[in-house]
């Protein structure tokens, strides 16, 4: 059981180039994130899925695109990265964000540092 | 809007008590989480409260109150390994959760 990971670990591009960033998750969950983490300021959320085939729009999607076509991964793809996006990327799974006594635990990926020059 | 504020660092010796405390305001509640991450790894579940009061966990208890948007997490006996961030995070009327950018505790012998 490897919960969740998320490939590739570390990344480097330059202005303009693209790029996918891969999330699995093995704890058969229906919902799934994705976060970006800067220093100084709070996870925030990119784009979410609540369940295959299904996603949403989080807090700052603009440059971010997504796809969950199987339950157990969730894709999030940059177009033409920007030193903008330079951050720490964490995916994260839970059961459901509207469990009935207690709202699910996220479980978060190992994150993925990504560099834009 | 909605808000999530906590101290950005704290300091205490190995083997005291320290408390984290954590201020909400959100466009309804659904509750309140606390995690804990290490430098360069990802965030782990520690607690969650949705009723006031004190909900005991082993070392990572926490406490809530709703009426005043508050919040804290006692941790006590310190140990060097508890050096990390703690982050805040309340969970919205659309259960959407709103991130603290966390508390850095260091840890001094």
């Amino acid at each position: 059981n490897a919960g969740v990971t998320q490939t590739p670990k570390f990344r480097v591009l330059k202005t303009g180039q693209s790029m996918t960033l891969l999330c699995a998750q093995d704890m058969n969950h229906e919902y799934m994130y994705w976060y970006r983490q800067d220093p100084g300021m709070g996870l925030r959320l990119i784009h979410y899925s609540v369940g295959e085939g299904t996603t949403a729009k989080g807090e700052v999607p603009d440059g971010y695109n997504v796809s969950r076509l199987k339950k157990q991964n969730f894709l999030l793809g940059l177009e033409s990265a920007a030193p903008s996006q330079t951050s720490v990327y964490f995916c994260a799974s839970s059961y459901s964000g509207r469990a009935q006594v207690i709202p699910d635990t996220q479980y978060f990926g190992p994150g993925t540092r990504l560099t834009v020059l | 809007g909605q808000n999530i504020d906590q101290p950005t660092e704290m300091t205490a010796t190995e083997g005291a008590i320290v408390q984290i405390n954590c201020t909400y305001q959100t466009s309804g509640f659904n509750g309140l989480f606390w995690y804990q991450q290490h430098a360069g790894e990802a965030p782990t579940f520690l607690s969650y409260n949705v009723l006031d009061g004190l909900e005991e966990k082993g070392r990572f208890s926490s406490f809530l109150s709703r009426s005043k948007g508050y919040s804290y997490l006692p941790l006590k006996e310190l140990q060097m390994k508890d050096s990390a961030s703690y982050l805040c995070a309340a969970l919205d009327s659309n259960y959407q959760l709103i991130w603290g950018a966390g508390t850095k505790l260091i840890i001094k012998p």
